[in-house]
């Protein structure tokens, strides 16, 4: 089955500190990965996708095939770094419409403190 | 600007008044869908859209309806709303080439 797990609802640092928000997946094909954050009272943002290979907002994320992990890191969190984060996974080679759904976790909210 | 849009943005409603909320996208996207967002269940789809009259179930469609008339408009509606649908709705959008969704602002329905 198709499954996206984010262990941590809650994860709580202090400004500065190096933040790592897990994301484990479950898909038997080659999937792709997102990250998603939502700020308070805002709508949900794309922040990363593995494919990109790109670093937004100081934020990284390695696809780990053997491990089946997509885990958010930045080495200093600060506190506008507080939000909603959501990691996706997106089934490559779905059949039609299908091809463009997400399978969402449950999300980890982050709390910066100063 | 390239957005998403929703309406109405608050709703509160009785059990059973038929509802429709609106959702639209200036991006030329074909595909299109919705979902409900929920403490501690995260984002669940409700249906989706891969282009005009082309509409599917996601993971949590009973109790709703969809329509695919233009390529622009996604609306979502509740027929019979019941308190169990009281929650935050998202519409998202995205091309067929990158599938990178944009989401709207959302929408938080209130039935009673």
């Amino acid at each position: 089955a198709q499954r996206v797990t984010q262990p941590e609802k809650l994860l709580s640092v202090f400004k500065g500190a190096p933040v790592e928000l897990k994301c484990n997946y479950s898909y038997s094909g080659s999937p792709e990965l997102f990250w998603y954050v939502q700020y308070s009272r805002q709508r949900l943002q794309l922040l990363l996708r593995h494919i990109s290979r790109e670093s937004i907002k100081g934020f990284t994320a390695d696809l780990n095939k053997g491990e089946t992990s997509f885990h958010l890191k930045k080495p200093f969190a600060q506190e506008e770094d507080s939000a909603m984060y959501y990691c996706a996974l997106r089934p490559r080679g779905g059949y039609g419409g299908s091809q463009g759904n997400l399978i969402f976790g449950k999300g980890t909210k982050l709390s910066v403190k100063p | 600007e390239a957005q998403v849009t929703q309406n109405p943005r608050y709703l509160i409603t009785v059990t059973g008044k038929k509802l429709t909320v609106t959702c639209s996208q200036n991006m030329n996207h074909e595909y299109m869908s919705w979902y409900r967002q929920d403490p501690g269940l995260g984002l669940r789809q409700i249906y989706y859209s891969m282009n005009v009259e082309v509409t599917d179930k996601g993971d949590v469609p009973e109790g709703y309806k969809v329509s695919r008339k233009e390529k622009r408009n996604f609306p979502l509606i509740l027929e019979s709303p019941s308190p169990n649908q009281t929650s935050l709705y998202f519409c998202a959008s995205s091309s067929t080439q990158t599938y990178e969704q944009y989401f709207g602002p959302g929408t938080r329905l209130t039935v009673t």
